[in-house]
């Protein structure tokens, strides 16, 4: 059974691009968290989705960020107009209904140049 | 608001010397506490649940315990490649609520 799969593993963006990152969750897992790190920096919530659904969007900044998770294909966290504060590791983790315990990816490390 | 403060930032240890990692949290109302380990350049890796106050639960050389306002992480006989940064999460019962993390303990084991 193939973990939650993250990528690009790295993404090198110029300021004012727009950076996709992708997450596909464990198989039979359809709640997805993104989460974002900065360095020295604990894991920061950023939005909670389920299929076709966001949930809980709270940690996400209201302009640049959005997320989805279609019903089908894996979810996508984008950032438009990047700038270097966006600069950061993004992990994506996955869980069962019902279930608390939830399992990351690799995560994609984004640099703005 | 809830909060999760891990301490300390990073501890030394020489190979085999046993010690805790503590973990204090507030919680409106606690659904579970979660321990990972995270690696360099890695995500975390899931560790244990625990869900009420006097669990423990184990794995290999980790012991987790759980009271009502803290948890222990305890390292007995460390071994280098237990060298990680160890993340302690809680979830509020409230609704579907995600986890919030403390920064996390650095462990340096040394042979």
């Amino acid at each position: 059974n193939a973990g939650v799969m993250q990528n690009p593993r790295h993404l090198v963006r110029r300021r004012g691009q727009e950076a996709r990152l992708r997450c596909s969750p464990m198989k039979g897992h359809s709640h997805v968290y993104w989460y974002r790190q900065l360095p020295e920096e604990g894991l920061k919530f950023m939005v909670y989705l389920q299929k076709e659904n966001i949930i809980d969007e709270s940690g996400m900044p209201k302009e640049r960020f959005s997320a989805e998770f279609p019903k089908e294909g894996p979810s996508i966290l984008r950032i438009q107009q990047v700038v270097r504060g966006d600069s950061a590791a993004y992990f994506c983790a996955s869980s069962r209904p019902g279930v608390t315990e939830a399992f990351f990816g690799q995560g994609t490390r984004l640099t703005v140049v | 608001e809830d909060q999760v403060t891990q301490s300390p930032e990073a501890l030394r240890l020489q190979e085999g010397e046993s010690s805790s990692l503590n973990c204090s949290y507030t919680v409106s109302g606690l659904r579970g506490l979660f321990w990972y380990r995270q690696d360099p350049g890695k995500g975390p890796e899931f560790l244990f649940t625990l869900y009420s106050a006097g669990e423990e639960k184990e794995k290999e050389r980790l012991k987790a315990t759980l009271t009502k306002k803290e948890s222990f992480l305890h390292i007995t006989a460390p071994k280098p490649e237990d060298s990680a940064t160890y993340l302690c999460a809680v979830q509020a019962s409230t609704g579907n609520t995600p986890l919030v993390f403390g920064k996390g303990t650095r462990l340096s084991v040394i042979a």
